[in-house]
């Protein structure tokens, strides 16, 4: 089955600077990626995704990266702000027959004013 | 935050008790999940299930078990089977079957085994 592993699990950064949250997956078939910020005390929600037929996807301060061939996605974060502390969860899925998601173990981010 | 509802909040069991959680949803979706959160261990699939009637296991379902008899609702069971019970557990629901779905999360139960 599928394996993501993601790192940091921690990571700390001043407000203004950039934060970036690395993730590998082990199955060539998958073929989306999606992101979940999970602030303190509620629930994962989808900030992001992206598709294995694009390399790269922004929405505002928040772009993801993919690269295929090394099996590996990214999430960046500009001009971090004190709201973007969370844990942030990246994902991989086959869309194909039972699709399920597997998560990686999360990234804690503090964004330090 | 509305649509998909886990009770109760907080959860206490004996020892060698079997407990169930609820989880609820008004959105019409098809596909519902069941997630265990553990520190440093992200969330790992127990159980999901793509229409009415029908489940799969996850990665980790050893010791609980589900039902989908409804749309709306994805009961799971923690047996005494399960080892280590104490979690928190998140239910989530998606549109359709398909992984391109965004999830929908519960709030999650927090389940402690005294």
């Amino acid at each position: 089955g599928e394996n993501v592993e993601q790192h940091p699990s921690t990571l700390s950064v001043q407000e203004g600077d950039s934060a970036v949250i690395k993730c590998t997956y082990s199955d060539s078939a998958s073929n989306y990626f999606p992101w979940y910020k999970q602030e303190l005390g509620k629930r994962p929600q989808l900030i992001i995704d992206i598709r294995s037929n694009v390399g790269e996807k922004k929405d505002q301060r928040i772009a993801v990266t993919l690269n295929k061939t090394a099996k590996h996605f990214s999430l960046h974060i500009t001009e971090t702000q004190p709201e973007d502390s969370a844990v942030y969860f990246c994902a991989a899925s086959n869309t194909g027959g039972y699709q399920k998601v597997t998560f990686g173990t999360g990234t804690k981010l503090q964004v330090i004013p | 935050d509305g649509g998909i509802t886990q009770s109760p909040k907080y959860l206490f069991r004996k020892e060698g008790q079997n407990v169930t959680l609820s989880c609820e949803q008004n959105l019409n979706h098809d596909a519902m999940y069941w997630y265990r959160q553990d520190p440093g261990q992200g969330l790992r699939l127990i159980y999901y299930s793509q229409i009415v009637n029908d489940f799969q296991k996850g990665d980790i379902a050893e010791g609980y078990s589900v039902s989908r008899e409804k749309k709306e609702s994805f009961p799971l069971t923690v047996t005494s089977a399960q080892k280590n019970p104490t979690a928190f557990y998140l239910c989530a629901s998606s549109i359709g079957g398909s992984a391109y779905n965004e999830q929908f999360f519960g709030p999650g139960t927090r389940l402690t085994v005294l």
